[in-house]
């Protein structure tokens, strides 16, 4: 198993410009997150999803869309980048009846200048 | 989901048990305390949970008081490896729930395992 998989990276945008960070899985998890952490805080959560078809807002959802039409991947689209949003995005999956074991993906670190 | 505080840093000596502390005085009874640990860049990574009773896997202990105020995660032989930010988090179940799954990420404590 991969487990969970995040591309790219590393990216850098200019302000106003939108991308889609990819996350997926290969556990056949129907629970999948995303998260982002900035320096020297936490981790927030931004977006989940409990199955395909499902998914609704955590703590700081602005400027951020979702979207899950499959059980293998989740990603997270920003509309039009901003400098707020630089940050490393952790994409998260488990099984729905334990959540609380979830799994990281490697991280995206994301510039936005 | 109730609150958690933790030291900000710790340091161990390697070899030795490292006892990380949580307090959660306002800790509902239907919480569980989960913890998780990040290594430097890396994605958390989940190590234990418990709800009453001490719980101890292939990874560390978990010991929680008996009013499940505070809770204390010990690995019990610290290895260099172990150097990371350890999260102590109180959340509902998160079993067979997805409303009630999302885990709260605070500051942590930073280990630091010195030889």
């Amino acid at each position: 198993n991969a487990g969970v998989t995040q591309t790219p990276k590393f990216q850098v945008l200019k302000t106003g410009q939108s991308m889609t960070l990819q996350c997926a899985q290969d556990m056949n998890h129907e629970y999948m997150s995303w998260y982002r952490q900035d320096p020297g805080m936490g981790l927030r959560l931004i977006h989940y999803s409990v199955g395909a078809g499902i998914t609704d807002q955590g703590e700081v959802p602005n400027g951020y869309n979702v979207s899950r039409s499959t059980t293998e991947d989740f990603p997270l689209r920003l509309l039009s980048a901003a400098p707020s949003q630089t940050s490393v995005y952790f994409c998260a999956s488990s099984y729905s009846s334990r959540v609380y074991e979830q799994y990281f993906g490697p991280g995206t670190r994301l510039t936005v200048t | 989901d109730a609150k958690t505080t933790q030291p900000p840093s710790m340091d161990c000596a390697e070899g030795r048990a490292a006892n990380l502390p949580c307090n959660h005085s306002t800790i509902s009874g239907n919480e569980y305390v989960y913890w998780y640990r990040q290594i430097h860049s890396q994605g958390p990574q989940y190590i234990i949970h418990g709800l009453k009773n001490n719980e101890t896997n292939e990874m560390a202990s978990l010991i929680i008081t008996e009013d499940r105020k505070s809770s204390t995660l010990i690995l019990p032989h610290a290895t260099l490896r172990d150097t990371a930010v350890y999260y102590c988090i109180v959340s509902l179940g998160g079993i067979n729930t997805g409303t009630a799954s999302k885990l709260t990420f605070g500051t942590g404590t930073r280990l630091q395992v010195t030889l």
